[in-house]
């Protein structure tokens, strides 16, 4: 079982829609998550993070955690063309090792 | 804001060459890493180096070495390049983990 997985899409939506994201993990020690949205032909750059569960709101976006069901979600409210991108999750363990969804797919059409 | 520079958008390279990717950051982070990104696969980290002259494995470092004389370049070597190394290429720094990494725009690299 891969430590993170995720959708790979691709999700095509109508400009204005809400956008949920989602990746599930495996190891419940697992401590800080992470969004990286990656424009085609561009490296990632970090969108957000978390800690804890809950949620964390940054303008249109929310990421969310869910420790008890080890699943991490990110919502894009409103969504626009230009959010068209790969987003990957990311996650942190206690030895400071990365784990990377393999990135999901957005296309939001005008 | 942090710059993390890779030389190359794009290589062709051949079978057989050795292939030199050289990424430079420009805000004196000590943590640095080289990562291929294939559909599918998503991020696989081949090396990283938390300090100048110290390297480390990552989880496929076959076929593949690193180089950090300076603090701000790290290099990838692709010692006898291969058709299964045709990738994309990520280099990124930190200052530590839980401030996230910065990309590269990354390198595209064919090996024909």
């Amino acid at each position: 079982q891969k430590e993170v997985e995720q959708d790979p899409g691709p999700l095509s939506v109508p400009e204005g829609a809400i956008v949920s994201l989602n990746c599930t993990y495996s190891n419940s020690a697992f401590q800080y998550f992470m969004w990286y949205r990656q424009y085609s032909r561009k490296g990632p750059e970090l969108l957000m993070y978390t800690y804890s569960s809950g949620n964390k709101e940054d303008g249109r976006f929310t990421a969310q955690v869910d420790k008890s069901s080890k699943y991490i979600s990110l919502f894009i409210r409103d969504s626009q063309p230009s959010d068209s991108a790969t987003y990957l999750c990311a996650i942190l363990d206690n030895f400071n090792k990365f784990y990377f969804g393999s990135g999901t797919k957005l296309n939001v059409k005008p | 804001d942090v710059k993390v520079t890779q030389s190359s958008r794009y290589l062709v390279k051949r079978t057989g060459e050795k292939v030199f990717l050289e990424c430079v950051q420009d805000m004196d982070h000590e943590n640095m890493f080289w990562y291929r990104q294939d559909p599918g696969l998503g991020l696989r980290l081949i090396y990283f180096s938390y300090d100048v002259k110290m390297k480390e494995k990552g989880d496929i470092p076959e076929g593949y070495s690193v180089s950090r004389e300076k603090k701000e370049r790290f290099s990838l070597i692709l010692e006898s390049a291969s058709t299964n190394q045709t990738s994309m290429y990520l280099c990124a720094s930190s200052i530590t983990g839980v401030d996230g990494y910065t990309f590269g725009s990354g390198t595209r690299l064919t090996v024909v």
